[in-house]
């Protein structure tokens, strides 16, 4: 119940290409989706995030869909560059919990 | 945004011995902090959440007697590694949020220990 499944675990995408990263989540009553991005040795950075009444927000490159029915939030990542190469983490949680249940990650790496 | 800082960024210590790390929010009171940790090409996992005032809420299968934590202002949190082992090394980090309601997590730059 308070999984979130994030896949591909690993992904190559050339530069300005589109990279796309799943996550699936079981427990209904969480209502908070972030996506973090963490370069190697740093903490975990905000990207971007949703809540369930919409289906899409966009900042920037930086988009992510969300599809209640389903239970999944992707994250898209337009004209992808070098410089966006790290690890990317979704998340979840409940409103006022404050406690983020993460996804197991996904390595990406931009090639030049 | 918010500022979360933690120290030491790297620690090496001795097997046996105690090591203690801070977590502060810099530019806003936080009631509640999350200690995590995180191994190598692995994700995050929540250790504890520490609260102002009172004891820390410990996750299941982390032993509150070896990572102790104090939250002894709004703005500091301590996690100390009690005892370490070399299985103890690891990257471990804070968050904590300003709002009463969750909106954001703003994370430290991380700790690694490695003990030796």
């Amino acid at each position: 119940q308070q999984q979130v499944k994030q896949s591909p675990q690993s992904l190559i995408v050339q530069k300005g290409g589109i990279s796309i990263i799943n996550c699936a989540y079981e427990n209904t009553a969480f209502d908070y989706f972030p996506w973090y991005q963490q370069f190697p040795g740093k903490g975990p950075a905000l990207l971007i995030a949703i809540r369930p009444d919409v289906s899409e927000k966009k900042e920037g490159r930086f988009t992510i869909s969300f599809n209640k029915s389903a239970k999944q939030f992707s994250l898209h990542i337009m004209d992808s560059q070098p410089g966006d190469s790290a690890t990317y983490f979704c998340a979840a949680s409940k409103e006022g919990a404050q406690k983020l249940v993460f996804g197991q990650g996904t390595r990406l790496t931009i090639n030049p | 945004g918010a500022v979360v800082s933690q120290h030491p960024s790297w620690v090496i210590c001795k097997s046996g011995t105690s090591v203690k790390i801070e977590c502060r929010s810099l530019d806003f009171q936080a009631t509640t902090m999350f200690w995590y940790r995180q191994f190598p090409k692995q994700s995050l996992m929540l250790m504890a959440t520490s609260n102002e005032g009172s004891k820390a809420t410990y996750e299941q299968g982390v032993e509150k007697d070896k990572f102790l934590i104090n939250h002894a202002s709004l703005t500091l949190s301590t996690l100390t590694v009690t005892s370490a082992h070399p299985e103890d090394s690891s990257f471990y980090i804070c968050s904590a949020s300003p709002g009463r309601q969750f909106t954001e997590a703003f994370f430290g730059q991380g700790t690694r220990l490695t003990v030796v």
